[in-house]
Parts: C-alpha cells; structure tokens; sequence
C-alpha cells in the first residue's frame, strides 16, 4: 500500500500525559499536513511542512502541540500535558508541488484517534 | 480563504443522481471549487476539483455557473457505499494549500 499511512489508529490517555503521533506520507510527496477534526465537524488546518521546513505554525491549538519532519519524510505530532478537549481524530495529508506550482489535490490518511480521559 | 454553505444533509435511494449543491458568495478570481468525500473513519477523499463551466471524470461531475457563486457537485446512480460526507472547498491553488473544511453534507444512500 502506497498511501498516507499513521500511527497509531487508536490512542487513548490519561489527563497531563503527553502523546506522540506518527505520519509516513506518499514517498515522492514533498507537501505534509496536520489537521484535527471533531465530531459533527469537518477537519481542521494545524500546520504544514515543505520537505522538512515547517512553514506555517499559527494554527496549531496552543504552545502544547508542536509537530516535526526532521528529514523530509515521515512527521510527528506531539501533545504535550493532554486535556480532555484534545479528544479528536488527528488526520496526516500529504501532496506533491512542483516547484512554483500550486495544487490543491491532498491525500489524506486514516487517522489517529485520541481519547483522553 | 471564501467561505462556503452546504445543506447539512439529504438522503438519496439507491440507483439515483445525487445533487449536491454549494454556495460560496465570496469566492475571488483566483480560487478554485474543490469537492472531498468522507467515511467514516477514514480521512477525506479528493473527487474532483474545477474553476468554471463542467467537468467530469470517473467518479463525478462538478457544475459551475458564470457567476462561480455556487457549485453542483453530481453523483451519478449512487449506491450505498456512497453514503458519507461531502465537503465544498474554495481556494487558490497557490501557496500553503490549506484546506478549510465547513461541515460538509451528510448524503445518506437509501436501498
């Protein structure tokens, strides 16, 4: 399978503990995507990376969620001091654009679901 | 980024077109009409993209008056497995591409 893939699927926790989720994007994909997405709700944007610079952090929830793609390739997010409100699907996204290009095609994988309690 | 209005959800029987329609007022020059497809549990699926006027491929046709202040995405002869969340998205396909989901629309395929 050539996807988007995470891990892992399902991750529950216990309040103030720090989690850390893992994103292996499409292999020739240079574009990398956090967003979270709640119930009833559609996903939300947190961040994203070209190669390994992250260039846009603003929309990360606060100063506890911080995301990583140290060589380009796979990314983490962590959740540091977890709440009971960081309970959500945390989604990964991944495309390739050329350079000096634009695109607006993302494939996303299945998910990582937090419960925190 | 414009913002864009779906109904919350429709139901549809199994063998029909499904319509599914989107507005987005605000949309600028230089952005384009974008349609995902949700699961449950799984992420979202990209349909099918376009600017103006009609296109289709596989899976679906998107419709786009002159105006571009609406959308109608198309779904011909759904089946059950069509059943899930479909999100309009408006947007220019430069810079950071971050997507900006609404609720989207819960489109329920009936036997």
């Amino acid at each position: 399978d050539t996807g988007v893939s995470q891990d892992p699927r399902h991750k529950i926790t216990k309040r103030g503990q720090n989690v850390t989720f893992r994103c292996d994007p499409i292999s020739e994909h240079n574009r990398l995507y956090w967003y979270r997405q709640t119930l009833g709700q559609g996903p939300e944007f947190l961040t994203y990376f070209q190669n390994e610079a992250q260039l846009e952090k603003s929309r990360l929830l606060s100063d506890r969620f911080s995301a990583e793609r140290p060589k380009g390739s796979f990314s983490t997010l962590e959740i540091q001091r977890t709440e009971q409100g960081d309970s959500a699907m945390y989604l990964c996204a991944s495309s390739l654009v050329p350079p000096g290009q634009g695109g607006y095609e993302q494939y996303f994988g299945p998910g990582t679901r937090l419960t925190v309690t | 980024l414009a913002k864009t209005t779906q109904p919350i959800s429709m139901d549809s029987y199994e063998g029909q077109e499904v319509n599914i329609t989107c507005s987005h007022n605000n949309i600028a020059t230089n952005d384009y009409i974008t349609w995902y497809q949700q699961f449950p549990s799984q992420g979202p699926r990209f349909i099918i993209q376009g600017y103006k006027t009609k296109v289709t491929n596989e899976v679906a046709s998107l419709f786009i008056p002159a105006d571009r202040k609406s959308s109608t995405l198309s779904l011909p002869r759904v089946s059950l497995s069509d059943t899930a969340v479909y999100y309009c998205l408006v947007g220019d396909r430069s810079g950071n591409n971050r997507l900006a989901f609404g609720k989207g629309n819960q489109v329920v395929v009936i036997p």
